[in-house]
């Protein structure tokens, strides 16, 4: 079965430093790929989206991220973390109309708690 | 300014009570979602409806029910036979189905049991 896999459940930076939040997939069939934020007691916002092109996406609030196909990771990174960017942020992953079972679906990764210090 | 809706912010449920969750979207978009999120598990999804009258289980649909009989909204019933509720549950819509779009998502709607 198709999955996706965030595998730090917590992340700690200091205000200022560099951050690369980890997702990887399974499944060979090039993926649509999204990453979403997720303030507590609130619903989801939308980062930024890959379907093909570029590998490399920007998205809002200055984060990007890069697409390796090689290692099936959709890895997201900010150069300078902001004290408002502590959330949970989650990987999705949809795998086309191809796939009987999941053309119709994102899959979530299990998420990434970002806590900044100062 | 288009969104979506979901009423109540918190409900409580007594045992082998039905409650039902709002959802309401004046984006003007054909599908909408419905997701329960528990810690650590990231995000399940319940029901899924790509057009008015027409709705698929998703993972976890067991103890759920929904309705779509306005673009604008699909209400999630949950059951008595949902024996563990408790949960922040999210709604989303999105301009059509297909797991190539970008959903918008509610501010969710927490479930407790009494």
């Amino acid at each position: 079965a198709q999955s996706v896999t965030q595998p730090d459940i917590h992340i700690t930076v200091s205000e200022g430093a560099s951050l690369e939040l980890r997702c990887n997939y399974s499944y060979g069939a090039t993926p649509y790929l999204f990453w979403y934020v997720q303030s507590p007691g609130q619903g989801l916002q939308l980062l930024l989206k890959y379907f093909s092109g570029d590998t490399l996406v920007q998205g809002i609030k200055g984060f990007e991220a890069e697409f390796k196909r090689s290692q099936s990771s959709f890895n997201l990174r900010k150069p300078s973390v902001h004290w408002s960017d502590a959330a949970e942020y989650f990987c999705a992953v949809g795998w086309g109309r191809d796939t009987m079972e999941y053309g119709n679906k994102l899959v979530f990764g299990a998420g990434t708690i970002l806590r900044v210090k100062s | 300014d288009g969104g979506i809706t979901q009423s109540p912010k918190y409900l409580f449920r007594k045992e082998g009570q039905n409650v039902t969750l709002s959802c309401e979207q004046n984006l003007n978009h054909d599908a909408m979602y419905w997701y329960r999120q528990d810690p650590g598990q990231g995000l399940r999804l319940i029901y899924y409806s790509q057009i008015v009258n027409d709705f698929q289980k998703g993972d976890i649909a067991e103890g759920y029910s929904v309705s779509r009989e306005k673009k604008e909204s699909f209400p999630l019933t949950v059951t008595s036979a949902q024996k563990n509720p408790t949960a922040f549950y999210l709604c989303a819509s999105s301009i059509q189905g297909g797991s190539n779009q970008p959903q918008h998502f509610g501010d969710g709607t927490r479930l407790s049991i009494l």
